[in-house]
């Protein structure tokens, strides 16, 4: 069935650094890729997503990446701030029509004062 | 425009007392998802339902486990005869056209 693998499942950098989280997925009609952000307690913020049709988004400190011959996606997190810490998630529509997505198993990420 | 609603936001049920879980969407959406995290754990999708249907309901338990959106008021989860597994937050999220989701508060359910 469809899947979508995360990596790493844990990730600690040092408050300025980048971060970089990797998702992969196996159906080839998904279309849509969004990522979440969850706050111990709280609930999955949509913090940014992509579409099929372009290669790249950046919404300031934030970008994704979307390649899909290789069928990945990538969340980069630049100059990391404390209060990036969280899960963040990402996701994959199944299919074509973007209803429906499966989400990854997360990634907790750290940072470092 | 609010966000997502749920409520409650707790709930402690005793093993085989049933529980009901309410989900408000946001104003103007028509698509609501129902989804399931265990502890330290991701997002299990459970149910997809619009209007008076059920989309998909492939994440669904076969048993004991239901799901309503009716024409008027909140969509439903309902769990009957609660078993001690049951216990994890129930998100639900809406979206307006079946693209973007947006999660509510969560309601964390106890049982013991």
């Amino acid at each position: 069935g469809e899947n979508v693998e995360q990596h790493p499942s844990t990730l600690s950098v040092q408050e300025g650094d980048s971060a970089v989280i990797k998702c992969t997925y196996s159906d080839s009609a998904s279309n849509y890729f969004p990522w979440y952000k969850q706050e111990l307690g709280k609930r999955p913020q949509l913090i940014i997503d992509i579409r099929s049709n372009v290669g790249e988004k950046k919404d300031q400190r934030i970008a994704v990446t979307l390649n899909k011959t290789a069928k990945h996606f990538s969340l980069h997190i630049t100059e990391t701030q404390p209060e990036d810490s969280a899960v963040y998630f990402c996701a994959a529509s199944i299919g074509s029509s973007a209803s429906k997505i499966i989400f990854g198993s997360g990634t907790r990420l750290s940072i470092r004062p | 425009n609010a966000g997502v609603m749920q409520n409650p936001r707790h709930l402690v049920r005793r093993r085989g007392q049933e529980a009901r879980l309410r989900c408000s969407p946001m104003k103007g959406h028509s698509h609501v998802y129902w989804y399931r995290q265990l502890p330290e754990e991701g997002l299990k999708f459970m149910v997809y339902l619009q209007k008076e249907n059920i989309i998909d309901e492939s994440g669904m338990p076969k048993e004991r486990f239901s799901a309503e959106f009716p024409k008027e008021g909140p969509s439903i989860l309902r769990i009957q005869q609660v078993v001690r597994g049951d216990s994890a937050a129930y998100f639900c999220a809406s979206s307006p056209q079946g693209n973007e989701q947006y999660f509510g508060p969560g309601t964390r359910l106890t049982v013991t």
